[in-house]
């Protein structure tokens, strides 16, 4: 158990359909990042956030949003789902942002989109 | 940008063998982090070994230990007396160390099966 949870573990839901995935990172973690994990596939950067503000942005859709709150937990947001949003979301947490500091993974978020 | 190369998407081992798994990336970083996870069926991402590239010698983790040819920009893994549990997907990944956004880039991974 890395300490990072996530919430929900699976979701289903429609094409058109707007999901919120949360995050909450290890206690006094600081910096929360986004991964897209798609079938087959190795994880792609989408978004971090550290104390509250948005530090990195990867390939993230415009339809996709992300925020972190005062009490550091972070939701991922998906608007307008297509069939290829199905993935494997997951939330790392690290104390800070420098790449000495090790990423914690959380166990993901699967979303099937039909 | 950095990018994280595995060639091999599968690769089999007999059981109590030795199986190496390859990885090369591209940067022009002079200092970053290499690291290998295992991702089992239950999908969740358990790091494995981990290198500093500043560091010459080799990282080593009980049975698992990395070849880390920097000139190269190689970094293979190498599990010893391979167990069933070794089972799942490996990935290699990349993570800047002078760069703040420090995320992680990850290769496409390289899925190991154990014949018992």
């Amino acid at each position: 158990d890395s300490g990072v949870t996530q919430t929900p573990k699976h979701l289903i839901t429609a094409t058109g359909q707007r999901v919120t995935l949360r995050c909450s990172p290890r206690s006094g973690d600081l910096s929360v990042y986004w991964y897209q994990q798609s079938l087959d596939q190795g994880l792609q950067f989408l978004i971090q956030y550290y104390n509250g503000e948005e530090r990195a942005k990867g390939n993230i859709l415009e339809r996709f949003s992300a925020q972190q709150f005062p009490d550091l937990h972070s939701e991922l947001n998906l608007s307008s789902l297509e069939l290829g949003d199905s993935a494997l979301y997951f939330c790392a947490s690290s104390v800070g942002t420098g790449g000495y500091y090790e990423q914690y993974f959380g166990p993901g978020t699967r979303l099937t989109v039909t | 940008a950095q990018t994280v190369t595995q060639s091999q998407p599968e690769m089999s081992v007999q059981e109590a063998e030795t199986v190496t798994l390859s990885c090369t990336y591209d940067t022009s970083e002079s200092d970053y982090y290499l690291f290998w996870y295992k991702q089992p069926p239950s999908r969740q991402m358990i790091l494995v070994i981990r290198q500093e590239a500043y560091k010459q010698q080799n990282a080593t983790e009980n049975r698992f230990s990395v070849n880390f040819q920097k000139a190269a920009k190689s970094f293979s893994l190498k599990i010893s007396d391979s167990q069933l549990g070794d089972a799942a997907m490996y990935f290699c990944a990349y993570r800047s160390a002078v760069n703040t956004g420090n995320q992680f880039y990850f290769g496409t991974g390289t899925s190991l099966t154990v014949i018992p």
